[in-house]
């Protein structure tokens, strides 16, 4: 089945530790976004990529890095510069041919930092 | 600046009652696309509809329908004989201008949760 795979589900961090928070998709879409969820909030942009090898800030972008390598994986790490990351984390993907697409999410990766 | 409300943070009905979900956005393109998500208790947000900007048309799928007025800015989710599963957060959101190239990137509202009790 095609879809977005996030992993794991549900993580915890000590302070002072890196982590990577994996994210597939087999949808072959060209663009992948990160977004942070905090309790009662909405969705923030952390970061974006159109292709491969590219991404963009997004809104939130300080203490998370990512990296496209190839299509179909858009893996973010929270480093330890991110001064309050317990949240929930999610990926998407959408297709940017012909006009905007709707983007499509994987289950999300909840975080917390002990 | 391109921006969408939801106004409303929490609703709660009982069921069988009909429920309106009101969102309001703002953009100065004239090319763009209005989406509602669904975010159950689970987490993942689930798709439910695409809207471009020439279509005003209203829409019914099921017991869903959504009302897209661009004379008031806005476009309002309606769930007719509300049901237990129809409780999430559900989300409004606003394509990203245009002249920024087409990123894909879409500006969220902040939520409303709706609770139907049985």
């Amino acid at each position: 089945d095609g879809g977005i795979t996030q992993s794991p589900k549900y993580l915890f961090r000590k302070e002072g530790q890196n982590v990577t928070l994996s994210c597939e998709q087999n949808l072959n879409h060209d663009a992948m976004y990160w977004y942070r969820q905090d309790p009662g909030q909405g969705l923030r942009l952390i970061y974006y990529s159109q292709i491969v090898n590219d991404f963009q800030k997004g809104d939130i972008a300080e203490g998370y890095s990512v990296s496209r390598e190839k299509k179909e994986s858009f893996p973010l790490t929270v480093t330890s510069a991110q001064k309050n990351p317990t949240a929930f984390y999610l990926c998407a993907s959408s297709s940017l041919a012909g006009g905007f697409g709707e983007q499509f999410f994987g289950p999300g990766t909840r975080l917390t930092v002990l | 600046a391109q921006k969408v409300t939801q106004a409303q943070t929490e609703i709660s009905v009982v069921e069988k009652e009909d429920v309106t979900l009101d969102c309001v956005y703002e953009t100065r393109d004239t090319t763009y696309y209005l989406f509602w998500y669904k975010q159950p208790p689970s987490g993942e947000l689930v798709f439910l509809i695409r809207r471009n900007s020439f279509d005003e048309q209203n829409e019914i799928s099921g017991r869903y329908s959504w009302n897209f007025q661009k004379s008031t800015s806005s476009f309002n989710f309606t769930i007719t004989a509300s049901q237990v599963v129809d409780s999430a957060v559900y989300f409004c959101a606003l394509s990203e201008a245009h002249g920024s190239g087409n990123t894909g990137k879409l500006i969220f509202g902040q939520g409303t949760t709706l609770q139907v009790k049985p």
